[in-house]
């Protein structure tokens, strides 16, 4: 199984400020890593697919890197709604796995 | 509108049965793969479950292989868990998602609980 460790696990973080959100697997994935945005009470929302390419709606203001077994997603200036638990998720091989989560608060 | 929309969620007694629903509408339910994903109470996400469009290939986590069975109708455009063998660990809110490159649409999830 492909373990995916996200760190850090807290972010405390100001609006306006850049985030920087990390993922590594423990065996390469190529480039089928995505990325979820998730607020309390609700669905994950994609925000990112194969690495690099914003999912449909998703704000410029984020994106994604990386390829192997080093990923980074990268919110370039938080907005309010922003703050939330962000997951990273492979599907290089079966089972599925996600990371255990960044949670991006507000400092 | 395009959605997913799980029931079937509730309260049951350990090593007992549960099937779970996912209604799609909106979209061509039978061109897409679908999945089964779980979230523990103040957990992170599990995904647990896939089956391809035309349940061909099917998949599942350890935690859940043997016990839990995925299928599909793509004339009534559902999707379904059958759950047996429920445990204390099992406790979670479980969404359908749709997607194989990434999962791009979410249900709004349900709860099942498993306790005596």
């Amino acid at each position: 199984e492909i373990v995916l460790t996200q760190s850090p696990a807290t972010l405390s973080l100001s609006p306006g400020e850049r985030a920087t959100l990390s993922c590594r697997a423990s065996q390469s994935v190529s480039s089928y890593l995505a990325w979820y945005q998730q607020k309390p009470g609700q669905a994950p929302r994609l925000l990112i697919y194969d690495a690099s390419n914003r999912a449909t709606g998703i704000p410029a203001r984020f994106s994604g890197s990386g390829s192997g077994t080093d990923f980074t997603l990268t919110i370039t200036s938080l907005q309010p709604e922003d703050f939330a638990v962000y997951y990273c998720q492979q599907r290089s091989d079966w089972p599925l796995t996600f990371g255990g989560g960044t949670k991006v608060e507000i400092k | 509108e395009v959605q997913l929309v799980e029931s079937g969620g509730g309260l049951v007694q350990p090593g007992g049965s549960l099937r779970l629903s996912c209604a799609a509408s909106g979209f061509t339910f039978s061109n897409y793969s679908m999945n089964w994903v779980r979230q523990a109470p103040g957990k992170g996400l599990e995904w647990i479950s896939y089956i391809t469009t035309g349940s061909r290939a099917i998949y599942y986590a350890d935690s859940v292989k043997g016990r839990f069975i995925i299928s599909r109708d793509n004339a009534k455009n559902s999707l379904y868990v059958q759950m047996n063998s429920l445990r204390d660990e099992d406790t979670a809110v479980y969404y359908c998602a749709r997607g194989h490159t990434a999962m791009g649409l979410w249900g709004q999830g349900t709860l099942v609980t498993v306790s005596s």
